[in-house]
C-alpha cells in the first residue's frame, strides 16, 4: 500500500517556466510534507517543507503548496532552470520520536534549455 | 556543521558473500539514524532506522541487519548476499523535522 504517491515519473519543462511536481498521500496522521531533490549517484537533498498545519511554503524559487482536504501536495519550481533537472521525492512523516518518513516513488524532472 | 559519511562508494560482491556498510555522522549528538536503499527505478524504501545506541527497528523483513554501536556510526550487515539486495543504500540523519541523506553506496551483488 503506496500512502505517498507520485503519479508522473517524468516531466520536461521549458527553462524559464513554472515546473509543477505533484504529490497525493492517503494516511490523514502525516503531519509534515517534505521535497527532495537527487541527482544520480548522489543523495537526497533537502528543498522545502510544510507542516500540516500550513497551506503554502515559499522559498526562493521554491513554493510547496499543501491541500489537505484532497490529500495533495505540489511543489512549484518558478523559473525552471538546467539545473533543476533531477529526480524529485516528495516525504511524509508521521508524529513520533522516530520521525520516520515515507517516500513517493520520485519525478524526474528534465528542464529544457 | 553536521557532515554525514558513507563508505564504501561502491562495491561490487559476489552472492553469499558478507556486507558491511558504515555510515558516521559528525556534528549532532544522539540523532536519529536511518538505512534506505533505492532499487533501480524506484523508490526509497526504509530499511532500519534507530533512535540511539543499541536500538534499531526493522521496516521490511530481508536478509539484512543493522546495528548502531556508538551514538553516531550505524552499519549495515548481510551474511550472505542475494542478487536482490543489489541497489543504491543510502544513511541518513535527523534530530528535527528534516532528514540529511549521505553521499550512498552503490551495491552491485554478481
Amino acid at each position: 500500500d503506496q500512502q505517498v504517491k507520485q503519479n508522473s515519473p517524468s516531466l520536461s519543462v521549458q527553462e524559464g517556466r513554472i515546473s509543477i511536481l505533484n504529490c497525493d498521500y492517503t494516511n490523514s496522521m502525516f503531519d509534515y510534507f517534505l521535497w527532495y531533490k537527487k541527482y544520480p549517484a548522489e543523495g537526497p537533498t533537502f528543498l522545502i517543507s510544510i507542516s500540516s498545519i500550513k497551506d503554502k511554503n515559499e522559498d526562493g524559487r521554491f513554493t510547496v503548496f499543501l491541500n489537505k482536504s484532497a490529500k495533495h501536495l505540489s511543489l512549484h519550481i518558478v523559473p525552471s532552470q538546467p539545473g533543476d533537472s533531477a529526480v524529485y521525492f516528495c516525504a511524509a512523516r508521521t508524529s513520533g520520536s522516530a520521525r520516520q518518513l515515507t517516500f513517493g516513488s520520485g519525478t524526474q524532472l528534465t528542464v529544457l534549455p | 556543521s553536521q557532515t554525514i559519511h558513507q563508505w564504501p562508494a561502491t562495491l561490487v560482491q559476489p552472492v553469499g558473500s558478507p556486507l558491511s556498510l558504515e555510515c558516521t555522522v559528525e556534528g549532532t549528538s544522539n540523532p536519529n539514524l536511518y538505512w534506505y536503499r533505492q532499487a533501480a527505478g524506484r523508490g526509497l524504501q526504509l530499511l532500519f532506522y534507530s533512535v540511539g545506541i543499541g536500538q534499531i527497528s526493522s521496516e521490511v523483513p530481508q536478509n539484512l541487519s543493522a546495528s548502531r554501536p556508538q551514538d553516531r556510526q550505524f552499519i549495515l550487515s548481510s551474511k550472505k548476499l542475494l542478487l536482490s539486495d543489489s541497489g543504491f543504500y543510502l544513511c541518513a540523519w535527523s534530530v528535527q523535522y528534516e532528514q540529511f541523506f549521505g553521499p550512498g553506496t552503490r551495491l552491485t551483488v554478481l
